[in-house]
């Protein structure tokens, strides 16, 4: 299965709104809704920002959003701060038991 | 808290083969699916395998599938991963990863990672 296709860098000032696309090669990236994002800084693992296209895990602050429309998913940062420089990564499970992550887009706070 | 704790990393040549494993703490173990992911250093995340809570069902990518081997044993809280004909495209972070229940696909907690390198 195809990394998910994400762009390679996006940035934006604090206080401004980013959104991250992920994109799949189906018509639905994800049928039943298994889609996360994860944010990673150097040397560090992932960790969980939304799972199931718009749930966030407890203690992720609701500046982080997801959403989804056909084969592409989104994670939108709103208020945009300095900590939040990053990689993030979308991960959808695919058909079966399998599920593949997004090729990662870095994330500059200018 | 919860806590994962891989090991078993190293260096291994072409060919060989290597046991991962980690251990679990902080949460029923045997409620949960598991996962195994790796990254390439500098590079992406690659979902390698997922393990149900009963262990009687798994499945793999299709990159390490029939080389690979997870498992698990409740009774000690672990999680395994067995890799066989190792090749040099092997060579990365291999990370313990805790499904937020069963089969969600949401990866709520990480291990730190252990690293692997294939070399002759």
């Amino acid at each position: 299965q195809s990394a998910l296709t994400q762009p390679r860098s996006v940035s934006g000032s604090p206080g401004q709104s980013v959104t991250i696309s992920c994109t799949g090669p189906n018509s639905d990236i994800s049928p039943y809704n298994f889609v996360s994002w994860f944010q990673q800084y150097p040397g560090k693992a992932p960790k969980l920002l939304i799972y199931h296209v718009t749930k966030r895990p407890s203690g992720v602050p609701d500046r982080f959003s997801g959403s989804k429309s056909g084969n592409t998913a989104s994670l939108t940062i709103s208020g945009l701060q300095a900590e939040d420089e990053a990689d993030f990564y979308c991960f959808a499970k695919g058909n079966g038991f399998t599920g593949v992550f997004g090729t990662g887009t870095k994330l500059t706070v200018l | 808290e919860v806590q994962l704790v891989e090991s078993g990393g190293g260096l291994v040549s072409p060919g060989k083969s290597l046991r991962l494993s980690c251990t679990a703490s902080g949460f029923k173990f045997e409620a949960s699916t598991m996962h195994w992911v790796r990254q390439v250093p500098g590079r992406g995340l690659e979902w390698l395998s997922g393990i149900i809570s009963t262990g009687r069902f798994e499945d793999y990518a299709d990159s390490v599938k029939g080389r690979f081997t997870i498992s698990r044993d409740n009774g000690r809280n672990s999680l395994y991963l067995q890799m066989d004909g190792l090749r040099g495209d092997d060579t990365a972070t291999y990370y313990c990863v805790k499904d937020i229940g069963e089969t969600f696909w949401a990866f709520e907690y990480w291990g730190q990672g252990t690293p692997v390198n294939v070399s002759s």
